[in-house]
């Protein structure tokens, strides 16, 4: 099984900073063939449900503010944040999907400063 | 809209069983595979079964599998887990989550019903 390890576990950053999270897989999840990478980004605030961000390791869904993008290939995966919102304060999580067994990060929580 | 509705949470004592179930609405049931992920209190995300459309592939974690069963009856929009040997570290909430049509990404998720397993 893959496992996904996300660094750090929490993270404070001011208003209008930027956050970074990473994220990395045991084994790489780049499918050759398609070129693609099989990793998500979520968004999680108390009391709700998981929101997808990123697709495809870089694909931001719809919806979503372009202040958020994700970045990497293989094994190593960055989430970022460019200028925080306080509306941001969550926390997110990695997840592959490049084999049938999916996996998520731990979780990185995100606070403001 | 998509919509996913879980139901069946509910206080089972250690040893038990418990049927979950999630109602979906707004999109074409039978073409999207499904999955079901939990999150025990306090804790972060677990993916736990898979099923595609069609039923014929479902995938467990190993925490889950012998004793948890995913199913699906597209006739009633429904997706269903049978839990059964639940044991304390099954106290969770669980969702329901809906792949995209064009990956495997949890594009669309439930509220969440909460299992607790206690005596």
């Amino acid at each position: 099984d893959i496992v996904m390890t996300q660094s750090p576990d929490s993270l404070a950053v001011s208003l209008g900073e930027r956050a970074t999270i990473n994220c990395r897989s045991s084994q790489g999840v780049l499918h050759r063939p398609n070129n693609k990478n099989y990793l998500a980004w979520y968004q999680q605030k108390p009391g709700q449900p998981p929101k997808l961000l990123i697709y495809w390791a870089s694909t931001r869904e719809s919806g979503v503010p372009d202040r958020f993008s994700g970045s990497g290939s293989g094994t190593d995966f960055t989430l970022t944040i460019s200028s925080l919102q306080a509306e941001d304060v969550a926390v997110y999580y990695c997840q592959q999907y490049y084999n049938a067994i999916y996996s998520f990060g731990q979780g990185t929580k995100l606070e403001i400063k | 809209e998509v919509q996913l509705v879980e139901s069946g949470g509910d206080l089972v004592q250690p040893g038990g069983s418990l049927r979950l179930s999630c109602a979906a609405s707004g999109f074409a049931f039978s073409a999207y595979s499904l999955n079901w992920v939990r999150q025990a209190p306090g804790k972060g995300l677990e993916w736990i079964s898979y099923i595609r459309g069609d039923s014929r592939a479902t995938f467990y974690a190993g925490s889950v599998k012998g004793r948890f069963t995913v199913s699906r009856d597209n006739a009633r929009n429904s997706l269903y887990l049978e839990m059964k040997s639940l044991r304390d570290e099954d106290t969770a909430v669980y969702y329901c989550a809906r792949e995209a049509s064009s990956g495997s990404f949890l594009g669309d998720w439930g509220q969440g019903t909460l299992v607790t397993v206690s005596s």
